[in-house]
């Protein structure tokens, strides 16, 4: 059974603070997507990684892909009210199917002002 | 915009009843899909459809089914709803090309009493 292990599951930090949120496994993903989900609605997806070692920055959210594709990180920068939400993983395994992801459990993160 | 609408926010049922929970998107997307989430567990497949009456299984379809008859609708049916069916379902689309992301509706949140 592959897993994406997603850490940490919960953080409340103070407005402009760091953070980091991991997502790992023992499998290979072919790529990773993240998403964030608010409360009352469903999840939006915020980035694709598709290479081992890509960095991808979305103004304030700085996403990596691990250079083996097991793991990813989410890192934001100067965390704001409006970063709230539940960040969730998912990975596409290999061999590849058109359908299939392993998500992670997620993170709720609350940013307070 | 994609948008995939969910026709019911909230649901209360009784055990035993049939349940049926209903999705359109209007993207002319290929695929579409059902999820539970429950918290902790992350998003759960239930069933995926990549075509016009075409279905699959995914990873917990036991006490569920679907139908898909149009490909703009995805309906969720719950032959004998049991209390520990109670949870928040979400239905997503996306075509059918590799990476292509999710696209979720708001949810429904059904409670089986």
């Amino acid at each position: 059974t592959q897993l994406l292990e997603q850490s940490p599951q919960f953080l409340s930090i103070q407005e402009g603070e760091n953070l980091t949120v991991y997502c790992n496994s023992s499998s290979v993903f072919s790529s990773l997507q993240w998403y964030r989900q608010e409360p009352g609605e469903g999840p939006v997806l915020l980035v694709t990684v598709v290479t081992g070692g890509e960095v991808k920055k979305l103004k304030r959210l700085t996403f990596q892909f691990g250079d083996a594709r097991k793991d990813s990180s989410l890192h934001i920068t100067a965390a704001q009210p409006g970063d709230t939400g539940l960040y969730l993983c998912a990975g596409k395994p290999y061999p590849d199917s058109n359908y299939q992801l392993i998500w992670g459990a997620g993170t709720k993160l609350i940013i307070k002002p | 915009d994609v948008k995939v609408t969910q026709s019911s926010r909230y649901l209360v049922k009784r055990t035993g009843e049939k349940v049926f929970l209903e999705c359109v998107q209007d993207m002319d997307h290929e695929n579409m899909f059902w999820y539970r989430q429950d918290p902790g567990l992350g998003l759960r497949l239930i069933y995926f459809s990549y075509d016009v009456k075409m279905k699959e299984k995914g990873d917990i379809p036991e006490g569920y089914s679907v139908s898909r008859e149009k490909k703009e609708r995805f309906s969720l049916i719950l032959e004998s709803a049991s209390t520990n069916q109670t949870s928040m379902y979400l239905c997503a689309s996306s075509l059918a090309n590799h990476n292509s992301p999710l696209h979720f509706g708001n949810g429904t949140r059904l409670t089986v009493t």
